[in-house]
């Protein structure tokens, strides 16, 4: 149950396109088409953005887009906006009702 | 959907706490439920998930044998008991559901509850 591995900051300017990284094993993220994102803003509780590697919950701008290849998932904001500007966190099942997440990865928007 | 943890605080290594999620808004016993912790200024860990009549449950190797989720489905309320707590075990407790869209994911988290383990 090692933790998925994610870059710690990324950062772009507003309409720009950033893509986050998501590094894990065929146990978890290579083994399972069952990658989620969240998005956590400073105090707050974690939002879910994306699931099942590549769908978005009703509510969430079509910007955001997710994608596996192997054992590494991405997920891809384009269009940046100030907004956007937390902590997103990547996490997949991993079997055996266990679930695994990734490290964190801060994004600035310049 | 509302899910309001309760029950964090300080306590003592070697210690034992409580905590509970109160669900509203969703019918709770057809759900699973999860806990995730975040330590201060660090990322999100999973802890442990329970299915929806309780009949499945498991931890993250970090806590298996010291901590024990439940449920009280009459209640709608989720539990978390805690023995042996570490420094390590220092963090925000989140109760999340388990989604209506694939279940493999979150969807409603609660606000949290911080426990600190200190002496």
């Amino acid at each position: 149950q090692s933790a998925l591995t994610q870059p710690r900051s990324v950062s772009g300017s507003p309409g720009q396109s950033v893509t986050i990284s998501c590094t894990g094993t065929s146990s978890d993220v290579g083994g399972y088409n069952y990658v989620s994102w969240y998005q956590q803003h400073p105090g707050k509780a974690p939002k879910l953005m994306i699931y099942d590697v590549n769908k978005r919950p009703s509510g969430v701008p079509d910007r955001f887009s997710g994608s596996k290849s192997g054992n590494t998932a991405s997920l891809t904001i384009s269009g940046l906006q100030a907004e956007d500007e937390a902590d997103y966190y990547c996490c997949s099942y991993a079997g055996s009702y266990t679930w695994v997440f990734g490290g964190g990865t801060k994004l600035t928007v310049l | 959907v509302q899910l309001v943890e309760s029950g964090g605080g300080v306590v003592q290594p070697g210690g034992s706490l409580g905590l509970s999620c109160a669900a509203s808004g969703f019918t709770f016993s057809t759900y699973g439920m999860h806990w995730v912790r975040q330590a201060p200024g660090k990322g999100l860990e999973w802890v442990t998930f329970i299915r929806n009549d309780g009949s499945d449950k498991n931890y993250a190797d970090s806590v298996k044998g010291r901590f024990t989720i439940s449920r009280d489905n009459s209640k709608d309320t989720l539990y978390l008991q805690m023995n042996s707590l570490r420094a390590e075990d220092t963090a925000v407790y989140y109760c999340a559901k388990r989604s209506d869209y694939s279940q493999y994911e979150l969807d409603y988290w609660g606000q949290g509850t911080l426990v600190t383990v200190a002496s």
